[in-house]
């Protein structure tokens, strides 16, 4: 059965101290990745869409990139305000459209 | 500024009750997606409609039903509320290509006592 997992589940940095939150992922070939992140009481939001193996996207201090198994979402110097829980979720080729499937997330805290 | 609405953000109900759960988004998508979120699970799809009244079943439909007359509306139904159906519930929509960029309403609560 397909997977996707995440991990840590849970990461504490100082403020400015770099990271890196993995998601993994069953090879079975995959229509796209996405990365989401998810405030205390609030629905996630859409942070980015990967579909190949080498793409990379940024925005602020934060950067995902895709390999043939995993995702990585890097944490550049990040800021109190980055404390969040990411979410990593993969639409496989064997599903249809409307199927994603979900990791059970990082939560990150930063501290000042 | 787009928005997904879910009508109630704390419910608590009793087992046996019939409980319904609104959402509307005023984005005019034609996708609409209900999940429920527990810890250590992740989100977890009960139904998705992409059509009015259109549905499809996702991972977990059993003790769910859902209601789509108008295109701006989702409604999830759990018919007979039972305390495993204690969770948060999470509301999204989407553009017709947008599989993965879901637009998440705040989320329901529901206790089931």
């Amino acid at each position: 059965e397909d997977q996707v997992t995440q991990s840590p589940e849970a990461l504490r940095l100082q403020e400015g101290e770099s990271s890196s939150l993995n998601c993994s992922y069953t090879v079975s070939g995959l229509r796209g990745l996405f990365w989401y992140r998810q405030d205390p009481g609030k629905g996630p939001e859409f942070l980015f869409t990967l579909y190949s193996a080498g793409e990379e996207k940024e925005k602020e201090r934060l950067k995902a990139t895709l390999t043939k198994k995993e995702s990585f979402l890097h944490i550049t110097a990040p800021k109190p305000e980055d404390s969040a829980t990411y979410l990593c979720a993969v639409h496989f080729l064997k599903d249809s459209w409307g199927k994603l499937q979900f990791g059970a997330g990082t939560q990150v805290v930063v501290t000042p | 500024d787009v928005k997904v609405t879910q009508s109630s953000r704390y419910l608590v109900k009793r087992t046996g009750e019939k409980v319904f759960l609104e959402c509307v988004q005023d984005m005019d998508h034609e996708n609409m997606f209900w999940y429920r979120q527990d810890p250590g699970l992740g989100l977890r799809l009960i139904y998705f409609s992409y059509d009015v009244k259109m549905k499809e079943k996702g991972d977990i439909p059993e003790g769910y039903s859902v209601s789509r007359e108008k295109k701006e509306r989702f409604s999830l139904i759990l018919e007979s509320a039972s305390t495993n159906q204690t969770s948060m519930y999470l509301c999204a929509s989407s553009k017709p290509q947008g599989t993965g960029e879901l637009f998440f309403g705040e989320g329901s609560r529901l206790t089931v006592l």
